[in-house]
């Protein structure tokens, strides 16, 4: 079982490039999220998907976009990369209340 | 709204004496709640979680956590430290669709 995968693990970009995380779950999830970990911060939730072709935004959407076109993949891009965006970011999914499955997270960093 | 408020970013405890992370929420309702728990490098794994079936919930690895709504605590409790238990640990809560996390505390276990 997979569960949930993150790819890229690593990635350092400059500042003003753009990106894509890919999150990939083979537990037939509706709910998936999409999370930036910073020290002292916790988790934030940047924008999540209640299903299949919708998407919302979290707590720290600006700077980010999701697109949810397949039941089992979920992309979180960013189009201007910024020094403020240098984060690890994970991505969860779920049954509707129930607890979130997570991956193993991606590093990234903008110079 | 609800949020959870975890107090101690960091906690040492001896190795062999008792565990007890400390978590507060805010909920006008009845809240789902959980403890996560994060290893280095590596993803959110789900100690526990409850959903009003008990107000003692029993997780993995040993640790409980009581809900006691005249105090709005979850606090997280194992009797017996062990060396493996160093990590960060979160609590959770269900806020509709989304799921915000506390802070983090981060566990550290002396000899």
């Amino acid at each position: 079982n997979a569960g949930v995968t993150q790819t890229p693990k690593f990635r350092v970009l400059k500042t003003g490039q753009s990106m894509t995380l890919l999150c990939a779950q083979d537990m037939n999830h509706e709910y998936m999220y999409w999370y930036r970990q910073d020290p002292g911060m916790g988790l934030r939730l940047i924008h999540y998907s209640v299903g299949e072709g919708t998407t919302a935004k979290g707590e720290v959407p600006d700077g980010y976009n999701v697109s949810r076109l397949k039941k089992q993949n979920f992309l979180l891009g960013l189009e201007s990369a910024a020094p403020s965006q240098t984060s690890v970011y994970f991505c969860a999914s779920s049954y509707s209340t129930q607890p979130q499955h997570f991956g193993d997270g991606t590093r990234l960093s903008i110079l | 709204a609800q949020s959870v408020t975890q107090l101690g970013s960091h906690v040492s405890v001896s190795e062999g004496a008792l565990v007890l992370l400390r978590c507060n929420y805010s909920s006008s309702v009845p809240p789902y709640l959980f403890w996560y728990v994060q290893y280095p490098n590596q993803g959110l794994q789900l100690l526990l979680k409850y959903t009003s079936a008990a107000t003692l919930v029993k997780g993995i690895n040993g640790f409980e956590a009581e809900f006691k709504k005249s105090e709005t605590s979850f606090h997280l409790t194992k009797p017996s430290a062990h060396m493996s238990d160093a990590a960060e640990y979160f609590c959770a809560v269900r806020l509709d669709d989304k799921i915000i996390f506390g802070k983090g505390t981060r566990l550290h276990i002396l000899p």
